[in-house]
C-alpha cells in the first residue's frame, strides 16, 4: 500500500520538551512539507524539502527544525522556543517539486503541551 | 504576497441540491489549482485538479476555472450529508501551495 504515514497519532509535551514527528511516504516523491494547522485557521507551512539533504523554511520555521537524510522520510521536530506548539501538523509530500504539482497529506499528528 | 481567498461559511445547503464553492487567486500567473477536502479532525484529501480555463468534471465534481477572472470554483452536484466538510483551495506560489482558509459545507438530511 503506498501512501504517507505519520507518527504518532497523538502526542503530549510537557514545557520544555522537544519533541519529533515522524513522517514516511512510500510513493517515491521527491518534495516533502510540514504544515501546522490551528482550530478553524488555514494551513500554514513550516518546511519543506525539494531533494534529500536539502530543505527550506517556510513561513512559520521558528521553533522547529527538520531532517532530510533519505527521501522517504522528513522528521519534524519541535523544540522549546515554539512558544506555541499545541497544533495539529500535517506531512505532505509531492511527486515532483514543483509548485504546479499536488500534494497529498499524511493523516496527521495532534501535538498538545501540557 | 501571493493569496488564496475563500469564504469562510458555512455554506448551508440541502440534500440534493448544487453546492458552489468560490476561491479567488491574487497570482495571474498561477497555471494549476487544486481543491482539497478536509472532514472535521481529518487531513486534507485531494478531490479535484484543473490546469486550463473551462470545466473539468469528475463524477459529482466540477471545477472551473477562469484565469482572467482569477477565479476558480467547485461545484458539487447532487450534494449528500457525507459532502458536509470543509473545502480548501490551493494555487501555486514560489516552490510550494498556498492554501486558503477554506470553505465550510453543510449538506443537511
Amino acid at each position: 500500500d503506498g501512501g504517507i504515514t505519520q507518527s504518532p497519532k497523538y502526542l503530549f509535551r510537557k514545557e520544555g520538551q522537544n519533541v519529533t514527528l515522524s513522517c514516511e511516504q512510500n510513493l517515491n516523491h521527491d518534495a516533502m512539507y510540514w504544515y501546522r494547522q490551528d482550530p478553524g485557521q488555514g494551513l500554514r507551512l513550516i518546511y519543506y524539502s525539494q531533494i534529500v539533504n536539502d530543505f527550506q523554511k517556510g513561513d512559520i520555521a521558528e521553533g522547529y527544525s527538520v531532517s532530510r537524510e533519505k527521501k522517504e522520510s522528513f522528521p519534524l521536530t519541535v523544540t522549546s522556543a515554539q512558544k506555541n506548539p499545541t497544533a495539529f501538523y500535517l506531512c505532505a509530500s509531492s511527486p515532483i517539486p514543483s509548485s504546479y504539482n499536488e500534494q497529498f497529506f499524511g493523516p496527521g499528528t495532534r501535538l498538545t503541551v501540557l | 504576497q501571493k493569496e488564496v481567498e475563500q469564504n469562510s461559511g458555512p455554506l448551508s445547503v440541502p440534500e440534493g441540491a448544487i453546492a458552489s464553492l468560490n476561491c479567488t487567486y491574487s497570482d495571474r500567473g498561477s497555471q494549476s489549482f487544486f481543491w482539497y477536502r478536509q472532514y472535521s479532525g481529518k487531513s486534507p484529501e485531494l478531490i479535484m485538479s484543473i490546469y486550463s480555463n473551462g470545466d473539468k468534471e469528475d463524477g459529482r465534481f466540477t471545477a472551473q476555472l477562469n484565469k482572467a477572472s482569477q477565479y476558480v470554483s467547485l461545484l458539487i452536484r447532487d450534494s449528500q450529508p457525507s459532502d458536509s466538510a470543509t473545502y480548501l483551495c490551493a494555487a501555486p506560489g514560489f516552490q510550494k501551495l498556498v492554501f486558503g482558509t477554506g470553505t465550510r459545507l453543510l449538506v443537511s438530511p
